[in-house]
């Protein structure tokens, strides 16, 4: 248990549908972070919050809507998906990485996501 | 663009064999490096973070070597048991400051059979 939790744990989505996949981290950390993999590829930053602000949106398409309420949850809605966004997407959370220090990043268990 | 390379790919080693791999970076404007040990169907596992050159890290039978001036770090594990086998992936944040924007490498996946 590394205190980050993500649900569902598996989703099966025609590209039509509008999903939507949760994070909940339990450390106290301030930074969350959505991650992709897609087969035979690294783990790719998708998008960063610091403090509920998003700091980094790596040229993500816009079917890919991220929320974060608080420091504790981070949502990624998804609509009109492609058969080639089914990945794995990985949640992470971490202390404020400006706060001076490298901050380790403590992983959820990720939802995998096949697009019909 | 920050480019993070893992060699081999794959690795295969009997019960009780030491292994190691590699991690290479751009060395200009290094910050930081981080190890992490990734199990099937589980979360990925920080090892270490390493931002000194000459930096020796270890945990258990598990080590890692720093150099920054030529860019890699060596991962060694020794006396491998089938409970290593796992992906093992490095990344560094992008840019020279910690902006938290890690750049991750394919990973090199061990198999270690009993």
């Amino acid at each position: 248990e590394t205190g980050v939790t993500q649900t569902p744990r598996h989703l099966v989505m025609g590209m039509t549908n509008k999903k939507s996949l949760k994070c909940e981290q339990h450390l106290g950390h301030n930074a969350m972070y959505w991650y992709k993999q897609s087969a035979k590829k690294p783990l790719e930053l998708m998008f960063v919050y610091n403090f509920k602000e998003q700091t980094e949106n790596n040229s993500v398409p816009s079917r890919f809507s991220p929320e974060c309420p608080n420091s504790s949850h981070l949502f990624l809605h998804l609509h009109t998906l492609q058969p080639e966004d089914s990945a794995l997407y990985l949640c992470a959370s971490s202390q404020d990485p400006q706060r001076g220090g490298p901050e380790t990043q403590y992983f959820g268990p990720g939802t995998r996501l096949l697009v019909l | 663009i920050l480019n993070v390379e893992q060699s081999p790919q794959s690795l295969h080693v009997q019960e009780g064999d030491s292994t190691n791999f590699t991690c290479s970076f751009p060395s200009s404007n290094f910050y930081a490096l981080h190890w992490y040990r990734w199990e099937t169907a589980k979360s990925p596992e920080a090892l270490f973070v390493m931002t000194l050159n000459g930096d020796e890290k270890k945990k258990g039978r598990i080590s890692a070597t720093l150099n920054t001036k030529e860019g890699y770090s060596y991962l060694y594990i020794k006396g491998s048991q089938p409970e290593d086998s796992a992906t093992y992936l490095c990344a560094s944040p992008r840019g020279s400051s910690n902006t938290g924007k890690l750049i991750f490498g394919q990973g090199t996946t061990l198999q270690v059979k009993p």
